[in-house]
């Protein structure tokens, strides 16, 4: 079984400061870790994704994520943020079993961030 | 690349009337899509998996007769509201994974959803 939490339901954040979401995953298998944006009455966009490759994985518009095995955790930082960052974050956790659940994601609660000029 | 397209964006219908939703992917062969529902503020729950070729695969809780998957293609999958009813109405979002990447990919490519409003 996986779990995947996000810690707040809301971020708020001024423009240009630092941007914090957290993940704590919960897998008995090494992990699939995904971030990804929502906008408002759209379908996902993917920022990033950890495959077990390097720990520190950079993505789209500015966004990096760094994979803790000790921690449990997967949290989304970007270095100063835009107005255009404001959406709903999603983690999640790709089953690593086979047959039909492979590829199967399971989402947190999300996260929505709000930027203020 | 990799682009998943639904429609229609958006459906009002009446209670107790079908509603279908396609899913495509456009530029890829997809040999499983997957169908998920959101309610306002809510993640997304994930409804069932649709193989090529196969029958779903529905989660715990699914009713199998009301939401029927049709995944007839490598491009196409179909999602079925049968007898649809206010509390059905929500976003309906499906995804795709690309045959052609490598398993340890496992990536999802997103549709932009499908609002449903069951009057």
């Amino acid at each position: 079984a996986q779990s995947v939490t996000q810690l707040g339901s809301h971020v708020s954040v001024s423009e240009g400061a630092l941007v914090l979401l957290r993940c704590n995953y919960s897998s008995s298998v090494p992990p699939y870790l995904f971030w990804y944006v929502q906008y408002p009455n759209q379908g996902l966009q993917l920022l990033l994704k950890y495959t077990s490759a390097a720990t520190l994985v950079k993505g789209i518009n500015g966004f990096e994520a760094e994979f803790k095995k000790s921690e449990t955790s997967f949290h989304l930082t970007k270095p100063s943020a835009h107005m255009s960052d404001a959406a709903e974050y999603f983690c999640a956790v790709a089953s690593y079993g086979g047959g039909t659940s492979y590829g199967k994601l399971t989402f947190g609660q999300g996260t929505i961030l709000t930027v203020h000029p | 690349g990799a682009v998943v397209s639904q429609h229609p964006s958006r459906v009002i219908c009446k209670s107790g009337t079908s509603v279908k939703i396609e899913c495509r992917s456009l530029d890829f062969q997809a040999t499983t899509m997957f169908w998920y529902r959101q309610f306002p503020k809510q993640s997304l729950m994930l409804m069932a998996t649709s193989n090529e070729g196969s029958k779903a695969t529905y989660e715990q809780g699914v009713e199998k007769d009301k939401f029927l998957i049709n995944h007839a293609s490598l491009t196409l999958s179909t999602l079925t509201v049968t007898s649809a009813h206010p509390e059905d109405s929500s976003f309906y979002i499906c995804s795709a994974r690309d045959r052609g990447k490598p398993s340890s990919y496992n990536e999802q490519f997103f549709g932009p959803g499908t609002r449903l409003t069951v009057l």
